[in-house]
């Protein structure tokens, strides 16, 4: 069974308008959530992170999560997005049955922005 | 630089043939992670070490797979006898284990990755 999905392989949105990436995990017991970028040639980068804390996680860039266990989601967000955002977005679970001790990545979402 | 850095970033062999990847973490971290991403798909977790012991290995991974960390500091992943289904992108991370914490809370840090095309 799949412990994290990503729905939509590829994302495409105008300048400006908002970004909405979509994660569901697999989980009885909450696990911990990241989400985390990759830049062309360049290796991944994090940009926010869920550890029980607030459910609502701002990270870098303007992007932000909120942890919704009723519906076991972790949906990345930014308000007006940038042509500098255009990236592939994975986001990742560390699970209690495997003892917080790695991540578990989902197939990550291509973002194209365009003017 | 102080981030995690991988080593060669680029390796073309024929199949058949061994081939083995450096990554140096960064300098205070005591887990070092192993990856494997193929294109289209997210990292697929293959092993990891804290300090010099291999707690874990994915049980996905050929035994034609090995990974040592002799020192706990530098790792190296071989590869051996090749095959087509190889290729793929090795990615290292590493991250600092608080002895205080159940688990490990924090992020990865990545390399950049080494890219391997077994023709």
């Amino acid at each position: 069974a799949q412990s994290v999905t990503q729905l939509g392989s590829h994302v495409s949105v105008s300048e400006g308008a908002l970004v909405l990436l979509r994660c569901n995990y697999s989980s009885s017991v909450p696990p911990y959530l990241f989400w985390y970028v990759q830049y062309p040639n360049q290796g991944l980068q994090l940009l926010l992170k869920y550890t029980s804390a607030a459910t609502l996680v701002k990270g870098i860039n303007g992007f932000e999560a909120e942890f919704k266990k009723s519906e076991t989601s972790f949906h990345l967000t930014k308000p007006s997005a940038h042509m500098s955002d255009a990236a592939e977005y994975f986001c990742a679970v560390s699970l209690p049955s495997g003892g917080y001790n790695k991540l578990i990545f989902g197939a990550g979402t291509r973002l194209a922005v365009h003017p | 630089d102080t981030g995690v850095s991988q080593d060669p970033r680029h390796k073309i062999t024929k199949r058949g043939q061994n081939v083995t990847f450096r990554c140096d973490p960064i300098s205070e971290h005591n887990r070092l992670y192993w990856y494997r991403q193929t294109l289209g798909q997210g990292p697929e977790f293959l092993t990891y070490f804290q300090n010099e012991a291999q707690l874990e290995k994915s049980r996905l991974l050929s035994d034609r797979f090995s990974a040592e960390r002799p020192k706990g500091s530098f790792s190296t992943l071989e590869i051996q006898r090749t095959e087509q289904g190889d290729s793929a992108m090795y990615l290292c991370a590493s991250s600092l284990k608080d002895s205080r914490l159940a688990g490990n809370t924090g992020e990865l840090f990545f390399g950049e990755g080494s890219r391997l095309t077994v023709l």
